[in-house]
Formats: C-alpha cells, sequence, structure tokens
C-alpha cells in the first residue's frame, strides 16, 4: 500500500526557519518525482516545489522562489522541504504528492502536516 | 503567469449531471488534472490528461478539453460526490491549479 507520511510542522515565528519531511513507502521511491502543494486555510490547493526522481530536475512557485528548498534522499525513501524567511502567509497544510508516471498527475497524496507562522 | 478560471459553485440535482468547467488560454494544447477534495481530507486524483480516470474512480467522472475550456462532469450526481473540484495544468515550469470549485448536490 502506498503511503506518504508527513511531519515537522508546527507554530513558528515570522523570519524563522522549518523543515518538513515526507516518509514515503510501499513503492520504489527512487523512481517517482514528487510535489508539495500547499492550502491556507480556507483556500485553495497552492503548488510549492517539484523534484524528479533523481533530483535532476526542481521547480519552485514564485511565491517561494529562494526561500525554500526541496530536497530528496532515495536511500531514505525520504522527501523534504526546507523553509526558511517563513512569512504569514506561508500558513498552510502542506502536502506531499507522488507524481505518477507519464503524465498521469499526483496520484498519491499525505495528509498534510501544518505550518502556522506567528508571533 | 499562466491562469486557470473555475466558477466559485456548481449545484447539481441528485442522479443529474453536474458539468465543471475550467478555462484558460489555449488549454486544450495541455494536459489537464481534477482532483477532489472533501473537507478535512487531501486531494484526490479523479481525472489525468483531459479524460482517463485512475482506478478506483467510477465511471461516471468524465473529462473533455478542448480550445479554451476543459470541462469535468460528473454523471448521476451522488451525496457522497459534494465536494471541491480543482482543475491543474503545468505551465511552463510551474503547476497551477484553478481556485476550485464547489459542487452542492441537491
Amino acid at each position: 500500500e502506498v503511503q506518504l507520511v508527513e511531519s515537522g510542522g508546527g507554530l513558528v515565528q515570522p523570519g524563522g526557519s522549518l523543515r518538513l519531511s515526507c516518509a514515503a513507502s510501499g513503492f520504489t521511491f527512487g523512481t517517482y518525482s514528487m510535489n508539495w502543494v500547499r492550502q491556507a486555510p480556507g483556500k485553495g490547493l497552492e503548488w510549492v516545489s517539484y523534484i524528479r526522481s533523481d533530483s535532476s530536475t526542481i521547480y519552485y512557485a514564485d511565491s517561494v522562489k529562494g526561500r525554500f528548498t526541496i530536497s530528496r534522499d532515495n536511500a531514505k525513501n525520504s522527501l523534504y522541504l526546507q523553509m526558511n524567511s517563513l512569512r504569514a502567509e506561508d500558513t498552510a497544510v502542506y502536502y506531499c504528492a507522488r507524481e505518477g508516471y507519464d503524465s498521469s498527475g499526483s496520484d498519491y497524496w499525505g495528509q498534510g502536516t501544518l505550518v502556522t507562522v506567528s508571533s | 503567469s499562466y491562469e486557470l478560471t473555475q466558477p466559485l459553485s456548481v449545484s447539481v440535482v441528485l442522479g443529474q449531471t453536474a458539468r465543471i468547467t475550467c478555462g484558460g488560454n489555449n488549454v486544450g494544447s495541455k494536459n489537464v488534472y481534477w482532483y477532489q477534495q472533501k473537507p478535512g481530507q487531501a486531494p484526490v486524483l479523479v481525472i489525468y490528461r483531459d479524460s482517463k480516470r485512475p482506478s478506483g474512480i467510477p465511471e461516471r467522472f468524465s473529462g473533455s478539453n478542448s480550445g479554451d475550456t476543459a470541462t469535468l462532469a460528473i454523471s448521476r450526481a451522488q451525496a457522497g460526490d459534494e465536494a471541491d473540484y480543482y482543475c491543474q495544468v503545468w505551465g511552463s515550469s510551474s503547476y497551477v491549479f484553478g481556485a476550485g470549485t464547489r459542487v452542492t448536490v441537491l
């Protein structure tokens, strides 16, 4: 069974940092690209970042570029999101999602971890 | 940056067909994905590459994409279809989501 479990969320002050993790199981993690997607309270989905299976290609949303860093450790079946210089508008539930083969979309999602940026 | 436009809400009578549009400049040239999200839950992929259904998604869900509009249709609507629905495409170097459509089954 495919499972994605996010962790690392919590309350952080503006300007602070946080590192999110996503533990994957039930599939060959190292062969799939991955995404981070977030959802502010009561708002819609916002794509955050993408990383190819071998980390050779990485993309970021303009809203997080220069502040967030996506990475992965295929040996540990884990995806990460390092978030620096956090702002109130970064408050959201952060989901990791697996990118299916052959442009088949984000076919599996974790349950999300809540990040709250507030003083 | 690329933008997708969805109606804020769609209502459908139980058993009838709901249609949710997703507008974008020449969106017909892109692969469109549709996600269903129920309150307090993670999104679920219901349509990929315009019209394909992942395993486990009922045949009642169908998609089309042409010109400047992609459409998700939910036939024989059930109470359990009440949810927010989001379309998504890959832009030049980023994914883009529509703002989402709340589907209400009457």
